[in-house]
């Protein structure tokens, strides 16, 4: 079956660490989004990309690092620099044109001890 | 800039009433897309319908239908026959369709809770 994959669901950080979540679509979609959700909150944009080894800041990008060496796979990494890490993070794909909705993964639970 | 606002933080409603989530919005461009997904306690946002600014009908999925009033800016969710099922955040969201990145602004959510 066609989706997203986002691992891992849960995942455990000391400060200071950097830790990498990943996200795979087997879509064949040319976007790939990265979103942070707070407690009551909506989703916030981190990072996008169009096209595989580019890739746009989105309006909370700071502390954070993307990649895009394959269609297949945007992974995000948490930087020590960033402040409040501990949130859900979701990836989300779309064919990149036309009308048509995003696709989104599981989502992954990232808390900091 | 888009806002996407969404008034109700939560709502209850009786299992098989009919409910609408409320949403309004703001932008500038002409052209824009409006969704709405349901996130369970799971944490995955699903897909539940799309309305373009330039469609002259409200959109319709199934139990679920597009209140849409362009010149009000709203773009309310009615849920029919309301089922357990259904308890989850809802959450409106726009896309601008002549912004090259056509990521999603979203809203801050509706916790919809359906009582038995």
């Amino acid at each position: 079956d066609g989706g997203i994959t986002q691992s891992p669901k849960y995942l455990f950080r000391k400060e200071g660490q950097n830790v990498t979540l990943s996200c795979e679509q087997n879509l064949n979609h040319d976007a790939m989004y990265w979103y942070r959700q707070d407690p009551g909150q909506g989703l916030r944009l981190i990072y996008y990309s169009q096209i595989v080894n580019d890739f746009q800041k989105g309006d909370i990008a700071e502390g954070y690092s993307v990649s895009r060496e394959k269609k297949e796979s945007f992974p995000l990494t948490v930087t020590s620099a960033q402040k409040n890490p501990t949130a859900f993070y979701l990836c989300a794909s779309s064919i990149g044109q036309g009308n048509t909705e995003a696709f989104f993964g599981q989502g992954t639970r990232l808390t900091v001890v | 800039a888009q806002k996407i606002t969404q008034t109700q933080p939560g709502m209850f409603v009786q299992e098989k009433e009919a409910v609408t989530l409320d949403c309004t919005y703001d932008t500038s461009d002409p052209s824009y897309g409006l969704f709405w997904y349901k996130q369970p306690s799971s944490g995955e946002m699903i897909f539940l319908i799309y309305q373009g600014s330039y469609d002259q009908q409200n959109a319709t999925e199934g139990r679920y239908s597009l209140n849409f009033q362009k010149a009000r800016k709203s773009a309310n969710l009615v849920i029919s026959a309301s089922q357990l099922g259904d308890s989850a955040m809802y959450f409106c969201a726009m896309r601008d369709d002549w912004s090259s990145a056509r990521q999603l602004t979203f809203g801050s959510g509706t916790q919809l809770t359906v009582l038995p």
